[in-house]
């Protein structure tokens, strides 16, 4: 969607190596979302924030941090500790809190293991 | 805990056939949202049901919201090569989003 952006769009990580992939957004929305795609399958929840500085895990979040001293930024970094990183992964931001609003996807990043 | 199962998971039609996918959920749900996420992109939404016996239209796309809230189904009538992709349900549990394992949708020209 427009209005986020994330990047790179291709990224290679060796091993024992963190790296960080990048979400931004200027749509204003308070919500910011991580979410991971492996091939063939639905999205999975890595982290979630609905506010600045203030972040929750969501069902994968092992091996991975966030952090959003912004609004418009929420970077993800895949550490060393996720042994399975290869996957599609997508940023996404909802407006508000409330459950009812639709979330908006970037075009995604696509990690691979050296 | 909630859990929303779709299937299908993989449907190929013929270019002109209809396409249907379900969503079944195990309790009630407070509302559904389908998205179509194309080969190679990110998903996008489609639309939102939100009440009882709902049904929703957009083109050749019909959506429905069953009487007791537990099951959705996407219909696509007459379908075109540009209705590939997946189509996923997703649910709102606190705040997050939980998506559907998806259906992906094949159209032979």
């Amino acid at each position: 969607d427009g209005g986020i952006t994330q990047s790179p769009k291709y990224l290679f990580r060796k091993e024992g190596q963190n790296v960080t992939l990048s979400c931004e957004q200027n749509l204003n929305h308070d919500a910011m979302y991580w979410y991971r795609q492996d091939p063939g399958q639905g999205l999975r929840l890595i982290y979630y924030s609905q506010i600045v500085n203030d972040f929750q895990k969501g069902d994968i979040a092992e091996g991975y941090s966030v952090s959003r001293e912004k609004k418009e930024s929420f970077p993800l970094t895949v550490t060393s500790a996720q042994k399975n990183p290869t996957a599609f992964y997508l940023c996404a931001t909802k407006w508000g809190v409330d459950r009812n609003q639709p979330q908006h996807f970037g075009d995604g990043t696509r990690l691979s293991i050296l | 805990g909630q859990q929303v199962m779709q299937i299908p998971q993989y449907q190929h039609v013929q270019e002109g056939e209809d396409f249907t996918t379900y969503c079944n959920s195990s309790t009630t749900l407070s509302n559904i949202q389908w998205y179509k996420q194309r080969p190679g992109g990110h998903p996008v939404f489609l639309i939102q049901l939100v009440k009882s016996g709902e049904v929703k239209k957009q083109k050749r796309l019909t959506f429905q919201f069953g009487e007791a809230k537990k099951n959705s189904s996407l219909h696509i009538t007459a379908t075109q090569t540009t209705d590939v992709g997946t189509y996923f349900c997703i649910y709102n549990q606190g705040g997050k989003l939980i998506f559907g394992q998806g259906t992906e949708l094949s159209v032979k020209p």
